[in-house]
Order: C-alpha cells, then sequence, then structure tokens
C-alpha cells in the first residue's frame, strides 16, 4: 500500500481564497484524522471519522473549516477564507478502529 | 490545565546513553499513543498501549493505569533517534476525544 496520501504538499495562497487539502487514507482503514501543526502550537487534533462519519470535531477553530468524508477512500478539508493565521502544517491519519495511526506527508499551507 | 503532560520538554544525551521521557494525564483513557516527529517533518506511530508494556527494538513503552502515567524508554541511544517525541491519550466514554501533549524534543550527540 501506498500509505496515506495528501494533496498537495505545499499550498501559497492569498489572504481570502479557498483551500482545499485532499487525503486519501490506506485502503481498509475507517478512522481518518486531521491534524494541525505550529510551532506556537503544537498537533492539534481538528476534527476525526469514523466509518466516513464526523465523531469528533471540537478541534475545528471556526466556521471557515470544514471537512468531508465523502467515502471510505477520500477527504477535504476545506478553508475559507483563509487567514494568514492558518499558515500551517495540515497532517491526515488513518488507522483500523482508532488503533495505531498511520501519517500522511502533510500539506504545508501558506496565507500570504 | 493541560490533560497530557510531558517531561522533560528539551532533552539532550550522549550516543549510548539511556533515555526516559515522561507522560502523565488526567483523564480516563481507553489508549495511549507515543507519536516520533523527525527532523524532516514526517511523524510515526510508535506505539498504541492500554496497560502493562510494549518493545520495538531499543524502545520500551510502558504504562501504569492507576498512577496514570506512561513512560517510553530508549536504550543504546544514537543520533537517528533525535526527533520530537509525543504523548497522546484517546479518553474513554462515547465521545472518544483525544488529548496531547506538547512534546519532548531529544538531541542525541554524537
Amino acid at each position: 500500500d501506498a500509505g496515506v496520501i495528501q494533496s498537495p504538499r505545499h499550498e501559497v495562497t492569498e489572504m481570502g481564497q479557498e483551500v482545499t487539502l485532499r487525503c486519501k487514507p490506506i485502503s481498509g482503514h475507517n478512522s481518518l484524522f486531521w491534524y494541525r501543526q505550529t510551532m506556537m502550537r503544537g498537533l492539534e487534533l481538528l476534527i476525526y471519522f469514523n466509518n466516513n462519519v464526523p465523531i469528533d470535531d471540537s478541534g475545528m477553530p471556526e466556521d471557515r473549516f470544514s471537512a468531508k468524508m465523502p467515502n471510505a477512500s477520500f477527504s477535504t478539508l476545506k478553508i475559507q477564507p483563509s487567514e494568514p493565521r492558518d499558515s500551517a502544517v495540515y497532517f491526515c491519519a488513518s488507522s483500523f478502529h482508532l488503533a495505531t495511526q498511520y501519517f500522511g506527508p502533510g500539506t504545508r499551507l501558506t496565507v500570504l | 490545565k493541560n490533560e497530557v503532560e510531558q517531561s522533560p520538554q528539551n532533552l539532550t544525551a550522549q550516543e549510548g546513553e539511556f533515555i526516559t521521557i515522561n507522560c502523565s494525564y488526567s483523564v480516563g483513557i481507553s489508549a495511549l499513543h507515543w507519536l516520533q516527529q523527525h527532523p524532516g517533518g514526517g511523524i510515526v506511530s510508535l506505539f498504541m498501549l492500554s496497560s502493562g508494556k510494549k518493545k520495538h527494538g531499543r524502545l520500551i513503552a510502558t504504562i501504569n493505569i492507576q498512577e496514570k502515567h506512561s513512560s517510553l524508554h530508549i536504550t543504546a541511544s544514537h543520533p537517528r533517534d533525535s526527533a520530537v517525541y509525543i504523548c497522546a491519550v484517546r479518553s474513554q466514554g462515547n465521545f472518544n476525544k483525544f488529548y496531547f501533549g506538547s512534546g519532548t524534543k531529544l538531541n542525541v550527540k554524537p
């Protein structure tokens, strides 16, 4: 298996633009996690899905952030409108039944 | 107050030394995870445990549920062990919330 796939790997955008991050989990995994990492706040869990259903979205910072998982093999994290403080590395991870998580390589987002 | 506290925040060791990183938590948990993040940024899950002890190569993780404490040990440390080690817990109950420590930055010098 190729592991967790994230795209794009790097994204540079201007304030106010919409940003969409994509994640393909490992085949057979039924839990998917979106994380954000910054120097100031460290690693934060934004939201996670179990069997495509959002379980805990308490980490989503505000209404500008939304996440979807339309099927077991794809998820998106959308920021609209983006702000400079959203600049961070966004990780996606997947697991089987909340067991060991496998992380993707991350998307480095820069909002100018 | 953070639900997960790690110590030390920073640790410098000489190659070959035995290293211990500690994690204390304040919530009832279903499982505890140890993660490793290398300087290049990639994150790897080292262990998931809910009781006792697990060993993988030179790494050993232990957990004491009664004391709400876990330790990560590295035997015969090597410069390639230099990384940030993060403790995370999944709480008990219906919501299965995750809480993260702030990480321990380990630097092993040759």
